[in-house]
């Protein structure tokens, strides 16, 4: 069974552009978190999507958004790219069922750079 | 507020030393808490889930405790080896609402 894929593994924007992240869940999970995680630092909460709408989100700027697709694979865009936007962005899907049920499984990330 | 404490931030062992790892938390209600080894610029994998009845989990050489009444959790790790050399998260679970702890960054040397 495939795991979580995100794509692209390494993206490098001027800034001010727009950058856009995927993520593919492991089939059957519904729940799509988004992590930033910047260099040296603990994951900080971005955005939840459960069932194709957006459930929560953590304390970042509206520039930060995304959305579910019906197949459950989800967007992570970021407009108007500013250079603490550079980190590594980490997707993790839920186990709604099962002996795993609750478990959160993560994707590799993508190291996003803004110069 | 739900927040999750780790100590220490970083950590440095011998080759084949123990140590152990802690969480204190104060997140409600609370649904279950989990560890997580991350590798440098890899994303996290897990080491072990405990829900509110367990006590104690182990996952090799990696060895889980949780007290519920002190909002405490521990990871121990035996006879550590140099891939043990990662961030170690600890992630608490309130429903579908997550709380991740700052991570301690543990170093096993030669």
């Amino acid at each position: 069974e495939a795991g979580v894929t995100q794509s692209p593994t390494h993206l490098i924007k001027p800034r001010g552009q727009q950058a856009t992240l995927r993520c593919s869940p492991i089939s059957g999970h519904t729940s799509v978190y988004w992590y930033q995680q910047a260099l040296g630092l603990g994951l900080q909460f971005l955005l939840w999507y459960d069932e194709g709408e957006e459930r929560n989100r953590g304390n970042f700027p509206p520039r930060f958004s995304g959305r579910q697709f019906p197949n459950y694979s989800s967007e992570l865009n970021v407009n108007a790219l500013e250079l603490e936007d550079s980190a590594l962005y980490l997707c993790a899907t839920r186990a709604e069922r099962g002996p795993n049920t609750g478990e959160l499984f993560f994707g590799e990330g993508s190291r996003l750079t803004v110069l | 507020k739900n927040q999750v404490e780790q100590s220490p931030q970083s950590l440095i062992i011998l080759e084949g030393k123990n140590c152990t790892l802690q969480c204190n938390y104060t997140v409600s209600p609370f649904s279950n808490l989990r560890w997580y080894k991350q590798d440098t610029g890899r994303g996290p994998v897990s080491l072990t889930i405990m829900t509110f009845s367990e006590n104690t989990k182990s996952n090799g050489r990696y060895t889980a405790t949780l007290d519920a009444d002190t909002k405490q959790s521990s990871l121990h790790i035996t006879a550590s080896q140099l891939s043990d050399s990662a961030s170690y998260i600890c992630v608490v679970s309130a429903g579908n609402m997550l709380t991740f702890g700052g991570g301690t960054r543990l170093m096993v040397k030669p």
